[in-house]
C-alpha cells in the first residue's frame, strides 16, 4: 500500500502564478485534510473534507481552494500564489471523522518568489 | 493561540536515557494524540489516548493524560539514536467537526 501520496514533492512559483497540489490515498479513508507547516508555527489546518462531497475551512483557508474529487483524491489549489504561501504542505487522511489517527503524506515543499 | 503546546521546545539526551515530553491544552478534549516527524518526512501517528483514559503504553512509549490539569506527557524509555525526531501533540475537541489541532512540536536529539 502506498498510503497517502502527494505530488509534486517540490515546486517553485513566481508571485501570481497558480498551481494545484495533488493528494491521493488508497486506504479507503473517509476524511482528508490539508495542513501547512512553517518554522515555529507547527501545523495549521487549511481545509478538510470530513467525507466525500463535503469540504470545510480550517484555521488558515485564505488564498486556497480545495476539491474532493472522489473518495481517494483531495486537491489544494493556489489561484494566485504569494510569498506568504511559501511552506511545506501536508495532506493527511483518516478512516473516521473522529477518534482515529491521521496518516500523512511526505509533503510538498513550495517556494513562492 | 495554540490549543496544544509542547514543553520543552527542544530536548537533548544520551542514548539509553528516558525522554519526557509534555503537552498542555486549553479546552476540553475528546482525545489527544502524539505524532513523530523525522526530518523531511510526514508525521507518523504514535499513540491516541481518550479523555476517559489516564495512561496507555505502546512498546517503549508511555502516555499519560490528566484532564484536570489539561496536560499530557509522552515518555520514551531507553531512547535510541533513531528516536531523534520532532514530536507533536494533537488534540481533538468535542464538536470540532473532525479536525485535529497540533502544537508546535518538540525537537528531540538522542546522542549515540
Amino acid at each position: 500500500n502506498a498510503g497517502v501520496t502527494q505530488t509534486p514533492k517540490f515546486q517553485v512559483l513566481k508571485t501570481g502564478q497558480s498551481m494545484t497540489l495533488q493528494c491521493a490515498q488508497d486506504m479507503n479513508h473517509n476524511s482528508m485534510y490539508w495542513y501547512r507547516q512553517d518554522p515555529g508555527m507547527g501545523l495549521r489546518l487549511i481545509y478538510y473534507s470530513a467525507s466525500e462531497g463535503t469540504t470545510d475551512k480550517g484555521e488558515v483557508p485564505n488564498g486556497y481552494n480545495v476539491s474532493r474529487l472522489n473518495k481517494r483524491e483531495f486537491s489544494l489549489r493556489l489561484e494566485s500564489a504569494a510569498p506568504s504561501q511559501t511552506s511545506v504542505y501536508f495532506c493527511a487522511s483518516r478512516r473516521d471523522r473522529v477518534e482515529s489517527p491521521l496518516h500523512f503524506g511526505n509533503g510538498t515543499r513550495l517556494t513562492v518568489t | 493561540s495554540q490549543q496544544g503546546e509542547e514543553d520543552p521546545q527542544a530536548l537533548s539526551i544520551q542514548e539509553g536515557e528516558n525522554a519526557t515530553m509534555n503537552c498542555s491544552y486549553k479546552t476540553s478534549i475528546n482525545n489527544l494524540q502524539w505524532y513523530r516527524q523525522n526530518s523531511g518526512r510526514g508525521l507518523v501517528h504514535l499513540i491516541l489516548i481518550r479523555s476517559n483514559e489516564r495512561e496507555k503504553h505502546s512498546g517503549r512509549l508511555r502516555v499519560t493524560l490528566d484532564t484536570s490539569k489539561k496536560s499530557s506527557s509522552l515518555l520514551i524509555t531507553a531512547s535510541r539514536a533513531a528516536d531523534t525526531a520532532s514530536y507533536f501533540c494533537a488534540t481533538e475537541i468535542p464538536g470540532a467537526n473532525s479536525k485535529l489541532t497540533f502544537g508546535k512540536g518538540i525537537t528531540l536529539s538522542v546522542r549515540p
